[in-house]
């Protein structure tokens, strides 16, 4: 089976550009959670949603960042203008919900460095 | 609110020796706790869950013990090796909600 899949998996750009990151959740998986891990910061959760909408998005840094979830099998996380302090890896995780206390399954991150 | 503690890291040790790290826990009700390990370069992977108090998770060689009386999920193994240099994240998650991560501790295990 595919895991959740992230894309790009690196991206380079500079400040001020919009970016936008893509995630495919694990087929069946009702939840998807977005995080950011820096090393100041540690691993934080920016957004969660359950059947494609939003539950819980008081981790999004500020109004530069917004994301999607169209549609069951994938979503957006996009960064309008970005900036140098965006520059992180960015976590993508799905779970089965319905099925209280199992755990979520990550993709491989893309990291974003932002000049 | 729910919160998870976890040692400072990094923690160092030769191949072989005996590995603890201490994780304690706060949430109200009863949480499932988790284990993640997120090795160079990667996402992080489920090591081991524990959903219910003395319920004890084990998965390639590591252990962790729900206790409830002491609000504790120490991870242990007892002999490390290279390929468990990682950074370990203990989580709880008190039901249909989302994962509280601790800080994470990261391991470095030198031949």
């Amino acid at each position: 089976d595919a895991g959740v899949i992230q894309s790009p998996r690196h991206e380079v750009t500079e400040m001020g550009q919009e970016v936008t990151l893509r995630c495919k959740p694990i087929s069946g998986h009702n939840s998807l959670f977005w995080y950011r891990q820096t090393m100041m910061r540690g691993l934080e959760l920016l957004i969660y949603f359950n059947n494609n909408v939003p539950i819980d998005d008081s981790g999004m840094p500020e109004d530069r960042f917004s994301a999607k979830m169209p549609n069951a099998s994938f979503s957006t996380l996009k960064i309008q203008p970005s900036e140098p302090r965006d520059s992180a890896v960015y976590f993508c995780a799905s779970r089965a919900s319905g099925i209280p206390y199992n755990e979520q399954f990550f993709g491989p991150g893309t990291r974003l460095t932002v000049l | 609110g729910n919160s998870v503690t976890q040692m400072e890291g990094p923690v160092t040790l030769s191949e072989e020796a005996f590995l603890t790290i201490n994780c304690t826990y706060t949430a109200t009700g009863y949480p499932s706790l988790f284990w993640y390990v997120q090795y160079p370069g990667e996402g992080l992977q489920l090591l081991l869950k524990a959903t219910k108090a003395d319920d004890k998770g084990s998965n390639k060689g590591f252990e962790a013990t729900y206790r409830k009386e002491t609000t504790s999920f120490h991870l242990e193994k007892g002999s490390v090796q290279v390929s468990d240099s990682a950074v370990y994240f203990c989580a709880l998650n008190t039901g249909f909600q989302k994962l509280v991560f601790g800080t994470g501790t990261r391991l470095l295990v030198s031949p």
